[in-house]
């Protein structure tokens, strides 16, 4: 069984370009959740989709979007990046929605470098 | 907003002692506790959790404990080995929606 798959698994942009991140989540699931990972704050919670609904919002500002599709793929977007947007950005899929019902799976991550 | 604190931040043991990592949480409504383990350069993944009607797990070299009363949860690794190596993340279920909330992780390194 395929786990999740993030791409781009690295990318650099500029501060001011915006980007897309994408999300393929194990097959059968429909949950999807997103979060930032840096040195300093570790994991943060960022949204969770489920039937490509957001059912969770973590304490994120606005420039940070995302959706999910009716494969359950799901994309998230960053709008004029900051330099503090660097980060490693990981995506987890699960059953049902919210991380109480069972176990998260994890990509390796898209790592973001603002310049 | 409702907070998980992990300590230590680091931790370095030798090879066949136990390490012990513990975390705090605020939200008292908090049902549910995962331990999620980061290998450099992978994913976090699930090692084991536990519900608060449980006070004890254990799974072979690992076990964790619940004092809902205190509001802390440890995980507990005994023999360790270099291949435990890695970093260690608690989280606390919160919130209507149950989405989960990571403590800031504890980088462990066992000296063969």
């Amino acid at each position: 069984k395929a786990g999740v798959t993030q791409t781009p698994r690295y990318l650099i942009k500029t501060r001011g370009q915006q980007v897309t991140l994408s999300c393929s989540p194990i097959s059968g699931h429909r949950s999807v959740s997103w979060y930032q990972q840096t040195p300093g704050q570790g994991l943060q919670f960022l949204f969770e989709y489920f039937s490509e609904t957001q059912r969770n919002k973590g304490n994120f500002p606005g420039r940070f979007s995302g959706r999910q599709f009716s494969n359950s793929r799901s994309e998230m977007n960053v709008s004029t990046l900051e330099l503090g947007d660097s980060a490693l950005y990981l995506c987890a899929s699960s059953l049902n929605v919210g991380g109480r019902t069972g176990e998260l799976f994890f990509g390796e991550g898209s790592r973001l470098t603002v310049l | 907003g409702e907070n998980v604190e992990q300590h230590p931040s680091t931790l370095s043991v030798q090879e066949g002692d136990s390490a012990v990592i513990k975390c705090t949480y605020s939200d008292s409504a908090s049902n549910y506790f995962p331990w999620y383990k980061q290998e450099l350069g992978k994913g976090p993944q699930l090692i084991i959790d536990i519900r608060s009607n449980v006070g004890e797990k254990k799974d072979q070299r690992i076990a964790v404990t619940l004092n809902k009363t205190a509001k802390h949860f440890s995980l507990h690794i005994t023999e360790t080995q270099p291949e435990d190596s890695a970093v260690y993340f608690c989280a606390a279920d919160v919130g209507s929606q149950g989405n989960l909330i990571f403590g800031k992780g504890t980088k462990l390194s066992v000296k063969p």
